[in-house]
């Protein structure tokens, strides 16, 4: 069965700041592992996506993530955060076994001090 | 990529009433879920919409309590049976492929 775990429910950076948001996932497969965002009373926009080719892979809004198969990882960087980051970002993985239907985590939301 | 919309945005609702959400993509898709995120939570899958057949529901959820149509490859709708306060969530359709799945904008549910 797939599984997602984000570290930390509430992150805090000031504005220029790295930006690290932790995710661990267990699949019995390969999986395609997905971050979504989701701003204030909004729905979710995917920001980037793995599907077994690079194992670094770049997203919109300046965030990139990287696939650690050994680690069972796919963190989600920024190198400097915009007040615009304050948000809500979920960690999700899928499966092919699984129907193809997305596991979210817990969520990370986002605090950007000026 | 596809454009979901969802109808109502929002809604208040009385106990014991129902509640009928619409979901259209822009472009046909394979597949299409029903997603619930109560406050201050994540999000869990209710249920698989499948087209031209009864959807496939996760642990926890039943068809009476949420009955999901799927007419085409375009369109589906979940409706929120029997409402309680409980049911007070956001309500989430997304649509797509394996590699990549897209969401509508929501529908924010309060049950009084």
């Amino acid at each position: 069965a797939q599984s997602v775990t984000q570290l930390g429910s509430h992150v805090s950076v000031s504005e220029g700041a790295l930006v690290l948001l932790r995710c661990n996932y267990s699949s019995s497969v390969p999986p395609y592992l997905f971050w979504y965002v989701q701003y204030p009373n909004q729905g979710l926009q995917l920001l980037l996506k793995y599907t077994s080719a690079a194992t670094l892979v770049k997203g919109i809004n300046g965030f990139e993530a990287e696939f650690k198969k050994s680690e069972t990882s796919f963190h989600l960087t920024k190198p400097s955060a915009h007040m615009s980051d304050a948000a809500e970002y979920f960690c999700a993985v899928s499966e092919a076994a699984a129907g193809n239907k997305l596991t979210f985590g817990g969520g990370t939301r986002v605090l950007v001090k000026p | 990529s596809a454009v979901i919309s969802q109808k109502p945005s929002r809604d208040i609702c009385q106990r014991g009433t129902s509640l009928t959400i619409q979901c259209q993509v822009d472009s046909q898709v394979t597949m299409m879920f029903w997603y619930r995120q109560q406050p201050g939570q994540s999000l869990t899958l209710i249920a698989t919409a499948n087209q031209g057949s009864e959807a496939t529901y996760e642990s926890g959820f039943v068809i009476d309590k949420f009955p999901i149509s799927r007419p085409n490859l375009t369109f589906s709708t979940l409706t929120v049976s029997n409402m309680s306060p409980e049911d007070s969530s956001i309500y989430l359709c997304s649509a797509g492929a394996r590699n990549e799945q897209f969401f509508g904008p929501g529908t924010r549910l309060t049950v009084l």
